[in-house]
């Protein structure tokens, strides 16, 4: 089956300006998290939703990102007034409860200029 | 911080196979050890994970040791396309947080 999908694959920005990052997971997933990976490091820990609600979001950096999941399905992280600092790997993974196996997507790369 | 610790990198000769180790000293009864890897400019991929016993699939075998303070992780038969950054992660049975450490660069040689 279809595995977990993220869009854009690529997205370039400039300083200050709001951007979105979408993540369709895998199909009967309730489980959905999103993490952050800077060059040649792990990903880290955003945020955990499980159903429509953040189970967890104390990964998120600042108040500047705010993702949603308003139907238990996809997700959307945004963050606002991009900073360079925020260039990253965003990926998302998704799993059939919480503490079953993630499952990755192939993350969205996002350069801020 | 991430509770492993791994080599930064190894090398391998194709078709030969790969062993790749991981201590976890401070493991707790109830965690498990999860491998993933990750491709250049790919998501991470899981592998396998395993509690006490030993586990094998179609990817790779995991070797937990009695004491469970480490792990090896084995691709019996590697091939070019399994080059990658093999991570290993301890995860208690009911946490879904994954913390990362830096992992294992593996390098598959022709």
């Amino acid at each position: 089956g279809a595995g977990v999908s993220q869009t854009p694959s690529n997205k370039v920005t400039e300083k200050g300006k709001y951007v979105e990052l979408r993540c369709d997971p895998i199909s009967g997933h309730t489980a959905l998290y999103w993490y952050r990976q800077s060059l040649g490091q792990g990903p880290e820990f955003l945020i955990y939703f499980q159903g429509t609600g953040a189970a967890d979001d104390s990964g998120l950096p600042n108040d500047r990102f705010f993702a949603v999941r308003p139907e238990g399905s996809v997700s959307t992280l945004k963050i606002q007034r991009t900073e360079r600092g925020d260039s990253a790997v965003y990926l998302c993974a998704s799993s059939l409860m919480g503490q079953d196996t993630q499952y990755f997507g192939p993350g969205t790369r996002l350069t801020v200029l | 911080d991430a509770k492993t610790t791994q080599p930064p990198s190894m090398d391998c000769a194709e078709g030969r196979a790969a062993n790749l180790p991981c201590n976890h000293s401070t493991i707790s009864g109830n965690e498990y050890v999860y491998w993933y890897r990750q491709i250049h400019s790919q998501g991470p991929q899981y592998i396998i994970h395993g509690l006490k016993n030993n586990e094998t699939n179609e990817m790779a075998s995991l070797i937990i040791t009695e004491d469970r303070k480490s792990s090896t992780l084995i691709l019996p038969h590697a091939t070019l396309r399994d080059t990658a950054v093999y991570y290993c992660i301890v995860r208690y049975d009911s946490n879904y947080q994954l913390i990362w450490g830096a992992g294992t660069k593996l390098i598959i040689k022709p």
